[in-house]
This record gives structure tokens, sequence and C-alpha cells, in this order.
């Protein structure tokens, strides 16, 4: 079975642009998180989506938004891009989301913010 | 609020030593502990899991880890290094709306 898959893998842009990201859960998987990597903040929640639905979100600003098409593929936009946006964006697929389902994580797209 | 420490930031060992990774949590809940690795250049894998029953838990590579509710601890174990376990090592807690909330994880480094 294929794992979650993310596209691209890096990325350059330039404040004050957006971005999308893309992610393609492992098949059968109806869940998609979105978590951000960086060297400071470690590891923090981004959303989840579940059934084209956003289930869950963390604590960021608007401008990071997502939202999951009928196939479970999910996409995640950052407008108005930040230095502090810098960042690995990881895709975890899992099921469901719940307190026995476990989420498998994709490569990431490695964001740099110039 | 929910959240998870992991007390050593780097740890550098020898092969063949024994590893020993603190993880604590804050969460009065059930809770569902896991512990992930990020290995140089590639995604994060996870290792062991615990949901409930015996909470000595095993996982791959000859890890295991221990679920203690008294001390609020899942710590990583492991009796014989490899160069190979080089990584970073990610614990984490399920969180009250399903997501992950991680520790900053620990920087294992072992020397051959």
């Amino acid at each position: 079975k294929a794992g979650v898959t993310q596209t691209p893998r890096y990325l350059i842009k330039t404040r004050g642009q957006q971005v999308t990201l893309s992610c393609s859960p492992i098949s059968g998987h109806r869940s998609v998180s979105w978590y951000q990597q960086t060297p400071g903040q470690g590891l923090q929640f981004l959303f989840e989506y579940f059934s084209e639905t956003q289930r869950n979100k963390g604590n960021f600003p608007g401008r990071f938004s997502g939202r999951q098409f009928s196939n479970s593929r999910s996409e995640m936009n950052v407008s108005t891009l930040e230095l502090g946006d810098s960042a690995l964006y990881l895709c975890a697929s899992s099921w469901d989301s719940t307190i026995t389902d476990t989420q498998y994580f994709g490569p990431g797209t490695r964001l740099t913010v110039l | 609020a929910q959240s998870v420490s992991q007390h050593n930031h780097h740890v550098i060992l020898s092969e063949a030593a024994s590893l020993e990774l603190g993880c604590n949590y804050s969460y009065g809940g059930t809770v569902n502990l896991f512990w992930y690795v990020q290995y140089p250049g590639q995604h994060l894998q996870l290792l062991l899991k615990y949901f409930s029953g015996d909470p000595l838990v095993k996982g791959i590579k000859g890890f295991e880890a221990e679920f203690i509710k008294s001390k609020f601890s899942f710590n990583l174990r492991k009796p014989s290094v490899q160069w190979s376990d080089t990584a970073e090592y990610f614990c984490a807690v399920r969180g009250s709306q399903g997501n992950l909330i991680f520790g900053k994880g620990t920087k294992l480094s072992v020397k051959p």
C-alpha cells in the first residue's frame, strides 16, 4: 500500500505571496491532518479534515486554511506569507482520528519564505 | 492545556550502550501515547504506541516503552543502540480533539 504523498517537496516563495500544498493520504484513509514543524516550536497541529469537513483546528492565524476533496486528498493554503512561515509542513492520514487510530506521516513539504 | 515534555534535547551514546529517553505528559483523561522517529532526511515513522492494556509496549527495531500512569511518563528504551538509530525521537499524546501533541524531540547521536 502506498504511503502518504506530499507535493511539492520543496518550495521557495517571497513574503506576501501565497502557497498551496497538496497531500494524498493512504488509500482508504478519510482523515487528513496538517502539522507545521520548525526548529523553535517543534511540531504543531494546524488542522484536520475528515470527509471534506474541517473537524479540528489548531492555534494558527486565518492565513492558514485548507480543504479536502471527495477522494480524501487535501490541500493547505497559506496566504500573505511571512518569514516565520518557513517550515516543514507535514501531512498525516488515518482511517479516522479516533482514539484508537494511528496517524501516518508523509515526507513533508519544505517551505522557504524569503 | 495538554502538553508533552521531553527532558533531553540531545543524547550522545556509543554503540551498544543502553538508551532511555524521557517523556512526560500532562493530561488527566484516558491517554493514547506514541513515539515517532525521524531519521535524517526521512519522514516521521511510528515506533510504537500505547492505547490500553499492558503498560510495557514493544515496537519496531527493538524499542520498547513503559507507560507509568502515576508518573505521567512514557519513557522509550532500547537495550543496545546501533549507529543506525541516530535520529530524532518524538513523544506524542493524542489530544482531546484527536490531534497529536508532540514534545520538542530528542536528537540521538550514536557514535560507531
